[in-house]
């Protein structure tokens, strides 16, 4: 069974500048989460989809940040302008839906160190 | 708000000997609880959850972990370390529903250990 696949592995962007991720999650897992994982700290929660819909938005940065799930399989979070501590891996992850106690399939990661 | 404490943020043990990561945590409701493991450049990995039921649950490469309600601990064991095991532990926890659904992390335990 494939992973969650993710890309670009590694991105090395100016301030203000803008940036794209993109997110495949397991197949046939409806529910996809988006985390933001500084070094030497825990990851956190950005996003999390249900299908196409937004479950939970509230510790996304929505001046800067939005993601987007359109046909309830690939994902996109893009940051717009970023800023120095926009530095982090962002972690996408997958579960079969939205219960409590599934564990989730987290992906390689994305790398961003902004300029 | 449900939190995570990691209390150490590295852990040395002898190859052979038994291991322990300590976890513990606050949350409004019951707790689902779980462990995960991040080798470098890579993602997070799924090693084993609490949802009910026996305290001492078994997971993934001779891993388990004991629940423990009274002192709200949910600490990782393994009898005999091996180098292999060298990585970065983070504990999570999610509410049955009367808290956040969200899943909180702990900032992460390196564990070290030595030939």
């Amino acid at each position: 069974e494939a992973g969650v696949a993710q890309s670009p592995r590694y991105k090395i962007i100016e301030k203000r500048q803008s940036v794209a991720f993109w997110c495949n999650p397991i197949s046939g897992h409806a529910t996809l989460y988006w985390y933001q994982q500084i070094l030497g700290q825990g990851p956190k929660l950005l996003i999390q989809f249900q299908n196409n819909g937004v479950v939970d938005d509230s510790q996304l940065p929505k001046d800067r940040f939005s993601a987007e799930r359109l046909k309830g399989v690939d994902s996109t979070l893009k940051i717009q302008p970023a800023k120095l501590e926009d530095s982090a891996v962002y972690l996408c992850a997958s579960s079969l839906m939205t219960v409590e106690y599934n564990e989730q399939f987290f992906g390689p990661g994305t790398r961003l160190t902004v300029l | 708000a449900q939190s995570v404490a990691q209390p150490e943020d590295q852990v040395n043990v002898a190859e052979g000997n038994p291991l322990t990561v300590k976890c513990t945590y606050s949350v409004s409701g019951n707790p689902y609880l779980f462990w995960y493991v991040q080798y470098p450049n890579r993602g997070l990995q799924f090693l084993l959850k609490y949802i009910t039921g026996d305290n001492l649950v078994k997971g993934s490469y001779g891993f388990e972990a004991e629940f423990n309600k009274s002192q709200t601990s949910f600490h990782l064991k393994k009898p005999s370390a091996l180098v292999s095991d060298s990585a970065l532990y983070f504990c999570a926890v999610r509410s049955d529903g009367a808290g956040s659904y969200q899943l909180t992390f702990g900032k992460g335990t390196k564990l070290s250990v030595i030939p």
